[in-house]
């Protein structure tokens, strides 16, 4: 079966870092670009950046960049979202997603179960 | 531009018909793919290219595209439809992280 699969919650301070993970399998994970998106509470969908493990090739959107790491390890099918310092607005809903080009069309057609953050003193 | 403009709300009763459209300059060029949000849940992709569907999604879900919109028809609206819908696409660059739509509540009446 083809899953993505995110590690737990996190409950952390302001100011903390924190590594959460995503680990793809049943497919070649080196093969398909990985998205990470955030979803604060009550809202919609943000793209916050995208991997391809096989090169790490990686690319952030704006409101993103120099906010969060985003990484991979090919050797163990994980992609990663970091934080060096987190703030009580990152507190949201995490998920990544895995982009397919099906019959020459774009689909982010696998989806991890997502990774809730809280950020609270 | 990167922007894709979604109705916030829309209802239909059940067993019609709903569009859910999408605008952005972007779909000129690039089709869009479409997602269902149940609460509580990750995101299924539902539609995807010029009217694809993925494994296991009922052929009541469609999807179009003309111009600068995209739309995705659900054809005898059951309850268990009853979510929250987002496009995405490229955007004119072809750059992947083009933003989504900002979603779409669907109420089943």
């Amino acid at each position: 079966e083809v899953q993505l699969v995110q590690s737990g919650a996190e409950v952390k301070k302001p100011g903390e870092s924190l590594k959460i993970s995503c680990k793809g399998s049943g497919y070649s994970f080196t093969s398909y670009w990985i998205g990470w998106v955030r979803q604060m509470p009550g809202k919609g969908l943000e793209w916050m950046g995208i991997i391809y493990p096989g090169d790490s090739d990686t690319r952030y959107s704006p409101s993103f960049q120099g906010q969060v790491t985003i990484s991979a390890d090919k050797s163990i099918s994980t992609a990663y979202l970091q934080w060096s310092s987190l703030k009580a607005s990152d507190t949201a809903m995490y998920y990544c997603a895995r982009h397919s080009m099906v019959q020459g069309y774009d689909a982010f057609d696998i989806w991890g179960q997502g990774t809730m953050v809280t950020v609270s003193s | 531009s990167s922007e894709l403009t979604q109705d916030p709300a829309v209802s239909v009763a059940l067993g019609q018909t709903v569009r859910i459209t999408c605008q952005g300059d972007s779909l000129r060029s690039y089709y869009a793919s479409w997602y269902q949000q149940k609460p509580g849940q990750a995101p299924v992709l539902v539609i995807y290219g010029k009217n694809n569907r993925p494994s296991g999604i009922p052929d009541r879900f469609s999807g179009s595209s003309s111009g600068n919109t995209a739309s995705l028809t659900i054809t005898g609206a059951q309850a268990e439809d009853e979510a929250d819908y987002y496009c995405n696409s490229r955007d004119s660059s072809g750059n992947l992280l083009a933003v989504f739509g900002g979603g779409t509540q669907l109420t089943v009446l």
